[in-house]
């Protein structure tokens, strides 16, 4: 069954400091997410992309985030300057126009 | 208010029982609706999708949607210790999901 993939599954890094985080969504699918849960706390969205463009966003995706599709098949994430607060699982996910999401098993993002 | 309100339980049901598990939202806009199941730590799982009212049925699985109520439902039958997890709903408008807190099933052999 086609997944989606996400890499690193666990990233540590320091306050202030840029993270990457990247996914490869399903091939024939045309839309990407990203979404994160802070632990214990809902799945929250932050972004959606389609025809390489954002289509919509939360007020979570300040301008500290920015999302890129630089190839045929990667989508990432990327966090400027990272804070505390940006600790969570962050899920990256894609679907066809009509249909349910699937959904990576995640990166644990970790801020010290 | 809330838009999407799932009791967080935890339920716990022994083996072999049937689960019901609900969640109600406010936005009318509201025209996709989706059941994952998630384990600790994990991606959320997608069981079911659907888009208009009344059920559908997957195996174990059966989605009920009453969009007059504003009302979802997944019921589980046979439940068995391997459907412990949380069970998320999710309901699409536009491009965008948005979740119940989940609710935490525990079934017992």
């Amino acid at each position: 069954e086609p997944e989606v993939t996400q890499t690193p599954s666990h990233q540590v890094t320091q306050m202030g400091q840029e993270v990457i985080l990247r996914c490869v969504p399903i091939s024939n699918h045309l839309y990407f997410y990203w979404y994160r849960q802070i632990l214990g706390q809902k799945v929250e969205f932050l972004v959606s992309f389609y025809n390489n463009e954002i289509s919509e966003k939360s007020e979570i995706f300040d301008d500290q985030f920015s999302v890129e599709r630089p190839d045929g098949s990667n989508f990432t994430l990327k966090i400027r300057s990272t804070k505390l607060e940006d600790s969570a699982m962050y899920f990256c996910a894609s679907s066809p126009s009509l249909g349910g999401y699937t959904f990576g098993s995640g990166t644990r993002l970790t801020v010290v | 208010q809330k838009e999407v309100e799932q009791d967080p339980g935890p339920l716990s049901v022994p083996e072999g029982a049937i689960v019901s598990l609900n969640c109600t939202y406010s936005n009318s806009a509201f025209q996709y609706f989706m059941w994952y199941r998630q384990y600790s730590r994990k991606g959320p799982e997608l069981l079911m999708y659907t888009y208009s009212s009344g059920n559908k049925e997957d195996g174990r699985f059966t989605a009920q949607v009453d969009k007059s109520s504003k009302y979802i439902s997944l019921f589980i039958r046979d439940s068995q210790p391997s459907d412990s997890a949380t069970y998320l709903c999710a309901i699409r408008a536009g491009n965008m999901l948005t979740f119940g807190g989940g609710t935490r099933l525990m079934v017992k052999p």
